[in-house]
């Protein structure tokens, strides 16, 4: 199977602080991740598209600035929330496309809840 | 604009009834269809795509798409308790491999 984790599973933090989450592909090579939000009894939406080696491209009203995205190997991506206020407070999934033909699945990591108190 | 519409739900059938969950898009473009059960407080599963338009079967589940109608389904049959989750329904499209667009998502819940 493909098998993508995401760390940490939750997280609290003070507001203004920094919190960083990692997606991994662990059984395969993604060039192509993607992260979503989604907030309480609310479908997941599309924040931005992670390209391995490469800027990453943010949907309209995502503030790039705020939501750090580095794909840095074709297994890793990360997501920093920089300066993390209560209304960021949400669960956060990444997705992973596993490199290589034409085919359009992608698989979840675990989720992270992120609270800002 | 890429949408993805479900029937709002939320839905609640008898233990052993088939479950019907209904979804339409928009794009014309999109050519694969997914099916994702998620949990309360869990990330999404997923449990059908389907890529061609018919029947596609797999255990309890059967997923149809109708391109000409731009329209998905999925029938769950022996309707478990177990079963009781959001279900999304999302299609592809774009030139992004992998980017998603997902529906608001259909609460089922299957009651003994």
């Amino acid at each position: 199977g493909a098998v993508v984790s995401q760390h940490p599973s939750r997280v609290i933090c003070k507001s203004g602080t920094s919190v960083k989450i990692e997606c991994r592909s662990l059984d395969f090579q993604a060039t192509t991740m993607f992260w979503y939000r989604q907030f309480p009894k609310q479908s997941l939406m599309l924040m931005a598209t992670s390209n391995e080696g490469s800027k990453a491209t943010y949907e309209q009203g995502v503030e790039k600035d705020k939501f750090l995205i580095n794909h840095a190997s074709l297994t890793l991506s990360t997501l920093t929330v920089t300066s993390a206020h209560p209304e960021d407070s949400s669960f956060y999934i990444c997705s992973a496309r596993r490199s290589g033909g034409s085919n359009t699945e992608a698989f979840f990591g675990q989720g992270t809840r992120l609270t800002v108190v | 604009q890429k949408e993805v519409e479900q029937n709002s739900g939320p839905l609640s059938v008898p233990e052993g009834a088939i479950a019907s969950l209904n979804c339409t898009y928009s794009d014309r473009g999109s050519q694969s269809f997914f099916w994702y059960r998620q949990y309360s407080g869990k990330s999404p599963e997923l449990i059908m795509s389907i890529y061609s338009n018919g029947d596609k079967e797999d255990g309890r589940f059967t997923a149809q798409l109708n391109k000409a109608s731009q329209y998905v389904s999925l029938l769950i049959r022996d309707s478990q308790p177990s079963d009781s989750a959001t279900y999304l329904c999302a299609g592809s499209g774009g030139s992004t491999l992998g980017r998603l667009y997902f529906g608001r998502g259909t609460q089922l819940t299957v009651w003994p």
